[in-house]
């Protein structure tokens, strides 16, 4: 079964850009969106962007100007980076697939989340 | 972007008990809706899909309903395993969106 996993640093200082990538495993990375999705301490969960494997992204438009997803398909990885940083940007980061664009939009499965503390 | 508000916010029910988790979107979504469920530490888990389909390997206890504005999931017989926060997802139209969740707790 497919599983993913996240990587990347664990604290960025703010103004710095933030950067993860996810690891594809047991399955393919090609017919796929694949999303990153974050969620902040005792908060809601809020919708980054995605990538199709072709590399077609689609950005929330209240992160867009700072956000950039990228995919390595021979690496079987997707990647993500946020820049200009601030303490909002504190969360738990995922990373998630989906089986379509609109609406075939659900994820499953996600990774595990990895936090990303901001904070000098 | 449409909002998605969920009822209660929290919850508390005894094993067995029927429970009834709801989300209300700001505008129509007709059937685009899914519902997860997250345990603390955990990635979420997709149970419902497109409002009523249950996920593969999801237990039949759960289901799923509406269509429109307002959805319900529903855990027929609780479990003790069930304890756990379950949030709802519109994918009807980018950007998506999610509920605030609700805590269910077992008595």
């Amino acid at each position: 079964q497919v599983q993913l996993q996240e990587s990347g640093p664990g604290l960025v200082k703010p103004s710095e850009t933030l950067s993860l990538t996810c690891t594809v495993s047991g399955g393919s990375i090609t017919s796929y969106y694949w999303s990153w999705i974050r969620q902040p301490p005792g908060k809601g969960v809020e919708w980054i962007g995605d990538i199709y494997y072709s590399g077609n992204t689609n950005y929330n438009p209240s992160l867009k100007s700072r956000v950039t997803i990228s995919v390595a398909t021979s690496k079987k990885q997707f990647s993500l980076k946020l820049n200009s940083v601030t303490a909002a940007d504190t969360a738990v980061y995922f990373c998630a697939r989906a089986p379509g664009y609109v609406p075939l939009s659900w994820f499953d499965p996600w990774g595990q989340g990895t936090l990303v503390t901001v904070s000098s | 972007d449409i909002q998605m508000a969920q009822s209660p916010s929290s919850q508390s029910a005894s094993v067995g008990d029927r429970v009834t988790i709801t989300c209300r979107a700001g505008q129509s979504i007709t059937s685009y809706l899914n519902w997860y469920q997250q345990k603390p530490g955990r990635a979420p888990k997709l149970l419902i899909r497109a409002a009523s389909s249950l996920q593969s390997g999801v237990p039949s206890r759960f289901s799923g309903s509406g269509s429109g504005t307002d959805f319900t999931l529903t855990i027929s017989s609780l479990q003790p395993e069930d304890s756990a926060t379950y949030f709802c997802q519109q994918s009807y139209s980018t950007p998506y969106t999610f509920g605030q969740g609700t805590k269910l707790e077992i008595k």
